[in-house]
């Protein structure tokens, strides 16, 4: 168990819906990164956030969008949905002060129809 | 362009017998080597971390090295209960991880 908490863990949308996926990181950890992973592959990282400041993303595009609150947890939220986007979505926690290794939540399972 | 290579894609093994999994980068400016194990429907489990040419780090059955270009997780003696999907990633740029596609191992009794 990591303690990163992902919510919900499986949804199904219609094309075009907006989605919001919510994590909560490991007790101590103040970054946040958010991963695409697509069936048989591996994760493509999204963007992480750190200090409720978006400092990294990914090749996707800015329909993928995210937020980071106080308390280090964070959304993803993505808007216009395409087939394309059904993947599983997983959250991962750091602690930038203390190295670079990451650590996942069971992620959410998003299926587009 | 920046890439991670694993190889094989799926690995067979009967219980025991020992193999080693490979993970070729290209990335420049590597800050880091990492292993994941990942189960069917769950997310990454964090294995290890290697950070420069050389190092080497053990866990119970599991063995990583890391040389400039590729890094190797050796498994000794495998058990049903280690197949899974390994990941191995590259930290690029303090916060960006590049995958690989995963060897998926397979450990028949």
């Amino acid at each position: 168990e990591t303690g990163v908490t992902q919510s919900p863990t499986h949804l199904i949308k219609t094309r075009g819906q907006q989605v919001t996926l919510r994590c909560s990181s490991q007790s101590g950890h103040n970054t946040v990164s958010w991963y695409q992973q697509a069936l048989g592959q591996g994760p493509q990282f999204i963007f992480q956030y750190y200090r409720e400041e978006e400092n990294g993303r990914g090749n996707f595009p800015p329909r993928f969008s995210g937020l980071q609150f106080p308390n280090y947890s964070s959304e993803l939220n993505v808007n216009a949905l395409e087939l394309d986007d059904s993947a599983l979505y997983l959250c991962a926690s750091s602690r930038q002060e203390s190295g670079n290794t990451i650590y996942f939540g069971e992620g959410s399972w998003l299926t587009v129809v | 362009e920046d890439q991670v290579t694993q190889s094989p894609e799926a690995l067979r093994l009967q219980e025991g017998e020992s193999s080693s999994l490979n993970c070729s980068y290209t990335v420049s400016g590597l800050r880091g080597l990492f292993w994941y194990r990942q189960d069917p429907g769950k997310g990454p489990e964090f294995l290890f971390t290697l950070y420069s040419a050389g190092e080497e780090k053990e866990k119970e059955r599991l063995k990583a090295t890391l040389t400039k270009k590729e890094s190797f997780l050796h498994i000794t003696a495998p058990k049903p209960e280690d197949s899974a999907t390994y990941l191995c990633a590259v930290l690029y740029n303090f916060n960006k991880f590049y995958f690989g596609s995963g060897t998926k191992l397979n450990v028949k009794p």
